[in-house]
């Protein structure tokens, strides 16, 4: 089926640093990507879609210049945490629309844990 | 505001007791319903979804919900827990908004099955 795969599963880094995530769909073109964050023992929240070929979209309160979105192919969508901070450390999950053949499913990455010391 | 909203946080159960977990939402118009499943130290996996048709809906591993659209919930059953259901479970509403479909997730309830 339909894999997600992201990168690192997990990344320490020192605050003031920049730190990437990569999302990648393996065996699907994805117009369209999602990046949420998932606080300890709460729900995912939404940070930004993600549209290949165009400035990602945020939601409120997320800070587009902290938080960089890039989705250069149909295969790929980075987050960059840039001058992350402890309070940046969380769960970071990406997730994929497969559109072909009139689909439309979502799957969801692995993942990622950033601690920020 | 609007919002997905689930009942309960913590559910504990004997293995064999029935589940239902409540789930509604605040969107109106047409929206796609869904619950998925978050095992320990695993990704987030589709249990079932709902777009149109029938609104009993049924998933894998057992699981069904039922879409009451007067009642704007989507709640999730299974008859008969098992221990290896023990994960957390999120509802969650696309809802087409500022020119994308967006996945919005409740809060999750976290289900403990004990043997």
């Amino acid at each position: 089926g339909a894999v997600v795969s992201q990168h690192p599963s997990r990344v320490i880094c020192k605050s003031g640093t920049s730190v990437k995530i990569e999302c990648r769909s393996l065996d699907f073109q994805a117009t369209t990507m999602f990046w949420y964050r998932q606080f300890p023992k709460k729900s995912l929240m939404l940070m930004a879609t993600s549209n290949e070929g165009s400035k990602a979209t945020y939601e409120q309160g997320v800070e587009k210049d902290k938080f960089l979105i890039n989705h250069a192919s149909l295969t790929l969508s980075t987050l960059t945490v840039t001058s992350a901070h402890p309070e940046d450390s969380s769960f970071y999950i990406c997730s994929a629309r497969d559109g072909q053949g009139g689909g439309n499913t979502i799957y969801f990455g692995e993942g990622s844990w950033l601690t920020v010391v | 505001a609007q919002s997905v909203s689930q009942h309960n946080h913590h559910v504990i159960l004997s293995e064999a007791a029935s589940l239902e977990l409540g789930c509604n939402y605040s969107y109106g118009g047409t929206v796609n319903l869904f619950w998925y499943v978050q095992y320990p130290g695993q990704h987030l996996q589709l249990l079932l979804k709902y777009f149109s048709g029938d609104p009993l809906v049924k998933g894998i591993k057992g699981f069904e919900a039922e879409f009451i659209k007067s009642k704007f919930s989507f709640n999730l059953r299974k008859p008969s827990v098992q221990w290896s259901d023990t994960a957390e479970y999120f509802c969650a509403v696309k809802k087409f908004s500022g020119g994308y479909n967006k996945l919005i997730f409740g809060a999750g309830t976290r289900l403990a099955v004990h043997p």
